[in-house]
């Protein structure tokens, strides 16, 4: 079964530094997605950032990147220029490509603080 | 709607009723996902609907749960008799049916057990 961790349960940054979030998985697959979601405190999901296994290029938008690590199964997320406004959880998922279910597997997630 | 709408966004019920919880997904998007969240904790998969395929039950904590999705599209929750432990935050979500689609959640249902 894929499992998805993520080490740091609680993490804090002054606005405008730099953040990474950690994120490792475990899956058999060679073929899959994975996603970044953000949840402030209105407990809406949002999706941050998605990567595609297949692709070696790192994913990017705007601030947020990710650091994707196929063969040591790693997808950290790097928050650049961190604002008051990026205070949330933030959960990790993984997502096999085809066949059987294809559901959605997250982490336990990362308390981000942003100091002003 | 736009988005995904569940209802009601809480509910308060004494140990031992049964609840419903409803999801409206995205129209169109024909993956469904339930997911539980306890508080302050990470996101429990219950079970996953895909088109007309036979759903993928196996995140179900205990036959007191069960899940349907009618013509595709709405999907109600069903905990029958109700127990503290089962108070908790219980998300929606949908997606198109390719997997790097992104999954659009619903505000979610609090549901408090009494």
């Amino acid at each position: 079964a894929q499992t998805v961790t993520q080490s740091q349960p609680e993490m804090s940054v002054q606005e405008a530094e730099t953040v990474t979030l950690s994120c490792t998985y475990d899956t058999s697959e060679s073929d899959y997605y994975l996603f970044w979601y953000k949840q402030p405190p209105s407990r809406q999901m949002i999706l941050v950032i998605r990567q595609e296994a297949y692709k070696q290029q790192n994913a990017t938008e705007n601030r947020f990147s990710v650091n994707f690590q196929k063969a040591a199964k790693s997808f950290s997320l790097k928050i650049s220029d961190s604002q008051l406004g990026d205070a949330a959880m933030y959960f990790c998922a993984y997502r096999r490509h085809q066949g059987g279910s294809e559901k959605l597997v997250f982490g336990k997630g990362t308390k981000l603080t942003v100091n002003p | 709607g736009a988005g995904v709408s569940q209802s009601p966004s809480n509910k308060v019920t004494e140990k031992g009723k049964d609840v419903e919880l409803r999801c409206d997904p995205i129209s169109g998007h024909t993956a469904l996902y339930w997911y539980r969240q306890s508080l302050g904790q990470g996101l429990e998969f219950l079970i996953y609907f895909q088109g007309n395929s036979a759903p993928d039950k196996s995140g179900l904590p205990s036959d007191r749960f069960s899940a349907e999705r009618t013509g595709g599209s709405v999907s109600t929750l069903t905990i029958q008799r109700t127990q503290q432990e089962d108070s908790a935050v219980y998300l929606c979500a949908s997606s198109l049916s390719r997997a790097g689609r992104e999954a659009f959640f619903g505000q979610g249902t609090r549901l408090t057990v009494v």
